[in-house]
């Protein structure tokens, strides 16, 4: 199993381009997460996916749409890129059912010029 | 809301030192409690849990005791290697139904050497 994969790992964006971060998943789980860590701020949710069909806001949704496209996919747009944008993405997956030890893909490194 | 608290850093310490990274949390109901570590240019992965009040986790001799009358999940190690140098990370569970989430704190930056 590869566990949670995510591409591009790393992309330069300038000032208003958009763009799409892909995010899967091959451990059949239900809930699946969008992050970004900044230095100092350790990780902070953006979006998060309950289970197939839903999406709901995390803490920092502005600037954000996402698609739950199935039950392995959840991707990450930004319409118009900000540099307060540069990031590192993480996005993660879970059952949802209790257990809560959330699998995490290796990232997308982010920089928008 | 709930909230994670753990110590800046960065902690740099000798091979073979004792280490402790402390983690009070703010929460309401009976959250479970996590330590997650990124090791450099990775993502995050679990080192250990605990879902209720006096259990203990432990992992890669890494161990934290879930204090419920102190709010705690303080991180030890009784003696740490080069290749445990990484950023550690204390979180929380917040539930909304059946809407688990994860509450982090900022992490800790620890450097081993030799």
């Amino acid at each position: 199993n590869a566990g949670v994969t995510q591409t591009p790992k790393f992309q330069v964006l300038k000032t208003g381009q958009s763009m799409t971060l892909q995010c899967a998943q091959d451990m059949n789980h239900n809930s699946m997460y969008w992050y970004r860590q900044d230095p100092g701020m350790g990780l902070r949710l953006i979006y998060y996916s309950a289970s197939e069909g839903t999406t709901d806001k995390g803490e920092v949704p502005n600037g954000y749409n996402v698609s739950r496209l199935n039950k392995r996919e959840f991707s990450l747009r930004l319409e118009s890129a900000a540099p307060s944008q540069t990031s590192v993405y993480f996005c993660a997956s879970t059952f949802g059912d209790g257990q809560e030890t959330q699998y995490f893909g290796p990232g997308t490194r982010l920089l928008v010029l | 809301g709930n909230s994670v608290t753990q110590m800046e850093g960065p902690v740099t310490l000798s091979e073979e030192a004792f280490l402790t990274i402390n983690c009070t949390y703010t929460a309401t109901g009976y959250p479970s409690l996590f330590w997650y570590v990124q090791y450099p240019g990775e993502g995050l992965q679990l080192l250990l849990k605990a879902t209720k009040a006096d259990d203990k986790g432990s992992n890669k001799g890494f161990e934290a005791t879930y204090r419920k009358e102190t709010t705690s999940f303080h991180l030890e190690k009784g003696s740490v290697q080069v290749s445990d140098s990484a950023v550690y990370f204390c979180a929380l569970t917040s539930s909304g139904g059946s809407n688990y989430k994860l509450t982090f704190g900022k992490g800790t930056l620890l450097t081993v050497n030799p």
